[in-house]
């Protein structure tokens, strides 16, 4: 399995407060992304990081901010949380892009848990 | 019209069995496509990658045809350890974005 682990793996928080989540690989690959995945709809990705300081908004960014201040570690922060972010929340990795032909392979992180009351 | 549909079951199946599932993509410019499988509560984790010639691993087989937008995945002699959720994924010829589809749900019963 690749060397992603994502921290905390559950969180119970209330709507207003600030919330981050971090992503940690030591795959030192360099594409990192964040994605949320809900009932009803497919993985979504929230921000995507195609190195260090480089980052790119998803598909559904809004409410959402990411660092990446180092290869290994790739934070997503949601600076006031509201009960539409209760979700579960996937990294993944990838060595190079996903722009085809030559996509390559995602792997995801065990994902993380948020409830926001 | 969503960019990946697929049928969200479940397929309730026998062990042993043959089943198909299908996936069908809005945009003709799609170029990479994937099957991810994802147990409960868990990662999603890559299946298989489709070749536009159709492609086998073992028990699996994936085929594209670009000219309905579809891609399929046939499992044969269904395990138990089959159950779970696929994901049709779709890239396009630009952009780092995989699009995925909300997935198929397989269950295999004794």
């Amino acid at each position: 399995d690749a060397g992603i682990t994502q921290s905390p793996r559950h969180k119970v928080t209330e709507t207003g407060t600030p919330v981050t989540l971090r992503c940690h690989q030591t795959e030192n690959h360099r594409y990192m992304y964040w994605y949320r995945q809900d009932p009803g709809h497919g993985l979504r990705l929230i921000h995507y990081s195609y190195g260090v300081k480089d980052t790119d908004k998803g598909e559904v960014s809004d409410g959402y901010s990411v660092s990446r201040s180092k290869t290994e570690d790739f934070l997503l922060t949601l600076e006031s949380a509201t009960s539409s972010q209760t979700s579960v929340y996937f990294c993944a990795i990838s060595e190079s892009g996903l722009a085809a032909p030559f996509a390559d392979t995602q792997y995801f992180g065990p994902g993380t848990r948020l409830t926001v009351l | 019209r969503k960019e990946v549909e697929q049928d969200p079951g479940p397929f309730n199946v026998p062990e042993g069995a043959t089943v198909a599932f299908n996936c069908t993509y809005s945009n003709s410019a799609s170029q990479s496509f994937f099957w991810y499988r994802q147990d409960c509560r868990k990662e999603p984790k890559l299946l298989m990658s489709v070749y536009s010639s159709g492609n086998e691993d073992g028990r699996f087989t994936a085929q594209l045809n670009r000219a309905s937008q579809y891609i399929s995945l046939l499992i044969r002699d269904s395990k138990l350890s089959d159950s779970a959720t696929y994901l049709c994924v779709v890239t396009l010829s630009s952009g780092d974005k995989l699009t995925f589809g909300t997935g198929t749900r397989l269950a295999v019963r004794p």
